[in-house]
């Protein structure tokens, strides 16, 4: 099972908008609803951001949200605040039982 | 408070072996599937294995099926990854993780350190 695609790094300016993208196959992300999202500052636990493509779990940000269209899957982290900056990993269940992470991508808040 | 907390990681040199424990607290462990999750020098996040809150389903990547085998002891709210045959390949920060509906990890633990060099 190959990682799923994302851009290394992104970055915006406190106040504005980015989105971060995440290609996969219609054995993962465009097969299933059942993409999520994880905000990972290095050194400490990942953090649970969304599920079913774009729904927030209780206590998340209404700044970020999710989307999906065909094979790829976004993240748009709205309002930019210097905390946000992390790393930021989707993951899908996929056709064989198992899960695929993506890459991963650095976000910089400039 | 849900909390998890990895130990058991450390130096190894490769074809040995190493056991990896996560203590879980804060909520019904039984009910829960867990998974261990894995993250290598400057790369991203690596699903590895996980088991059924009853232990009796367990699932692995293809990368460590055949020398990983992940267990649990519910009576100790315990969840462990056997490590056999390691490879250099396989160093890397090892994650448990709570699953949640089905496909999510909604907790996570800080992590165990494990180096496989000789």
């Amino acid at each position: 099972q190959s990682a799923l695609t994302q851009p290394a790094s992104v970055s915006g300016s406190p106040g504005q908008s980015i989105t971060i993208s995440c290609t996969g196959t219609s054995s993962d992300v465009g097969g299933y609803n059942s993409v999520s999202w994880y905000q990972h500052h290095p050194g400490k636990a990942p953090k649970f951001m969304i599920y079913d493509v774009s729904k927030r779990p209780s206590g998340v940000s209404n700044r970020f949200s999710g989307s999906k269209s065909g094979n790829t899957a976004s993240l748009t982290i709205s309002g930019l605040q210097a905390e946000d900056e992390a790393d930021y990993y989707c993951s899908s269940y996929t056709s064989s039982s198992t899960w695929v992470f993506g890459g991963g991508t650095k976000l910089t808040v400039l | 408070e849900v909390q998890l907390l990895e130990s058991g990681g450390g130096l190894v040199q490769p074809g040995g072996s190493l056991r990896l424990s996560c203590a879980a607290s804060g909520f019904t462990f039984s009910t829960y599937a867990m998974n261990w999750v894995r993250q290598a020098p400057g790369m991203g996040l690596e699903w590895v294995s996980v088991i059924s809150g009853s232990g009796d389903s367990t699932y692995y990547a293809d990368s460590v099926k055949g020398r990983f085998t992940i267990s649990r002891d519910n009576s100790k709210n315990t969840l462990y990854l056997q490590m056999n045959s390691l490879r250099a390949e396989d160093t890397a920060i090892y994650y448990c993780a709570k699953k949640w509906a089905n496909y999510y990890f909604d907790y996570w633990g800080q992590g165990t350190l494990v180096t496989v060099s000789s």
